[in-house]
């Protein structure tokens, strides 16, 4: 079983729809928690970073981390076109340098 | 400065060659990581250098992998007698000692093996 869980998809919704997207992890020493965004043969974007447990929202963005159900989410408000990549969740432990990452679930947002 | 660099976009190689890849961080970062990304699946940690110093190395660097950071600003990642497995994105990111809210990474270098 592999320490972050995150469903690849494919996603697809209308422009201006609510998305969620989702990790699950095994590891409890997990205390960083990062969504990236990716778009096609370009590195990983830093999007949203949380410590431990809470929210974070950031413009159309918001990221959720529930420790007790080692559960971590991203949700986007009024999805446009070009939001449309794939979103890899990352987590670290306190100490560890190495991120470990989600599979990624590629994003449609259809016009 | 520009973000994270890495040099080539795009390498093809055939089976048994070596390859190197280059990576020039961010200049004030002194921390420098690797990771691969194969096609749909999230990357996964190599290495990390401090300043020159590599502290960390994951199994999955075998020893037809080596990285360097030799003055502790660009850093080299070297496979050889390369295999099809090799085939991948090989990413490298950098950031602060003392940052913890993740790191920027750059566009990567994307092998095939063929």
């Amino acid at each position: 079983q592999k320490e972050v869980e995150q469903d690849p998809g494919p996603l697809s919704v209308p422009e201006g729809a609510i998305v969620s997207l989702n990790c699950t992890y095994s590891n409890s020493a997990f205390q960083y928690f990062m969504w990236y965004r990716q778009y096609s043969r370009k590195g990983p974007e830093l999007l949203m970073y949380t410590y431990s447990s809470g929210n974070k929202e950031d413009g159309r963005f918001t990221a959720q981390v529930d420790k007790s159900s080692k559960y971590i989410s991203l949700f986007i408000r009024d999805s446009q076109p070009s939001d449309s990549a794939t979103y890899l969740c990352a987590m670290s432990a306190t100490g560890a340098q190495k991120l470990v990452f989600g599979q990624g679930t590629r994003l449609t947002i259809n016009p | 400065d520009t973000g994270v660099s890495q040099d080539p976009r795009h390498k093809i190689t055939k089976r048994g060659q070596n390859v190197t890849f280059r990576c020039d961080p961010i200049s004030e970062h002194n921390r420098l990581y690797w990771y691969r990304q194969t096609l749909g699946q999230g990357p996964e940690f190599l290495t990390y250098f401090q300043n020159e110093a590599q502290l960390e190395k994951s199994r999955l660097l075998s020893d037809r992998f080596s990285a360097e950071r030799p003055k502790g600003s660009f850093s080299t990642l070297e496979i050889q007698r390369t295999e099809q497995g090799d085939s991948a994105m090989y990413l490298c990111a950098s950031s602060l000692e003392s940052q913890t809210d993740g790191y920027t990474f750059g566009s990567g270098t994307r092998l095939t093996v063929v």
